[in-house]
């Protein structure tokens, strides 16, 4: 089983503050990396996909980063609203399968 | 676009029960992968279909199985039901394989509770 980490566990910002976690993945056989957003209540909902080292990729205020040679990829959030509030996930996709880190939980105090 | 439909959202079974559990994948997405999730714990793959051919399977036991038709519906069946078994079972679906660089698409989720 190819190991898929998420630090850190959980986050509290305030309202305006920008914010950025990590996403760990063994670097051999890559394929792609996803990011989701999963809300409370609701289904988990894809941000990105990144397969190339050095990928950069944004949405608004979002936006991740991809170093496929030392396996990490790093979200941002800037500017936190209230409605950023979820659990990010990342799934690293090896060629057979995906394997899901277990997350991190964002809060955002207004 | 209709998106991911899973069928039913909540479910009681007893142990030693089994249980089928649906998914209608957004339309023209022909790959459906299943994933459970227990508390504490991140998604764990079970398995994914595609064109009606189970392509990979996670580490779960042959209790746990599943189908595809024609149509790219899926259905996941689990038999001799444990208290383990306690979980949300989400589906996605994909236009592509996974394995390539097609996001997934979740349903909302099987609640699936054993008594």
């Amino acid at each position: 089983i190819l190991n898929v980490e998420q630090s850190p566990q959980s986050l509290h910002v305030q309202e305006g503050d920008s914010t950025n976690f990590t996403c760990s993945f063994p670097s051999s056989n890559f394929y792609a990396l996803h990011w989701y957003r999963w809300e409370t209540a609701k289904s988990p909902e894809a941000l990105f996909v990144m397969t190339l080292n050095g990928d950069e990729k944004k949405k608004g205020r979002i936006s991740a980063t991809l170093n496929t040679k030392e396996g990490y990829s790093y979200l941002y959030i800037k500017g936190s609203q209230p409605e950023d509030s979820a659990t990010y996930l990342c799934a690293h996709n090896y060629g057979q399968n995906f394997v899901f880190g277990p997350g991190t939980r964002l809060s955002v105090l207004p | 676009k209709a998106g991911v439909t899973q069928t039913p959202r909540y479910l009681i079974k007893t142990r030693g029960q089994q249980v089928t559990l649906s998914c209608s994948p957004i339309s023209g997405h022909r790959s459906v992968s299943w994933y459970q999730q227990t508390p504490g714990q991140g998604l764990q793959f079970l398995f994914e279909y595609f064109s009606e051919t189970q392509r990979n399977k996670g580490n779960f036991p042959g209790r746990f199985s599943g189908r595809q038709f024609s149509n790219s519906r899926s259905e996941m069946n689990v038999s001799t039901l444990e208290l383990g078994d306690s979980a949300l079972y989400l589906c996605a679906s994909s236009f592509g394989t996974p394995g390539g660089n097609q996001p997934q698409h979740f349903g909302d989720g099987t609640r699936l509770s054993i008594l």
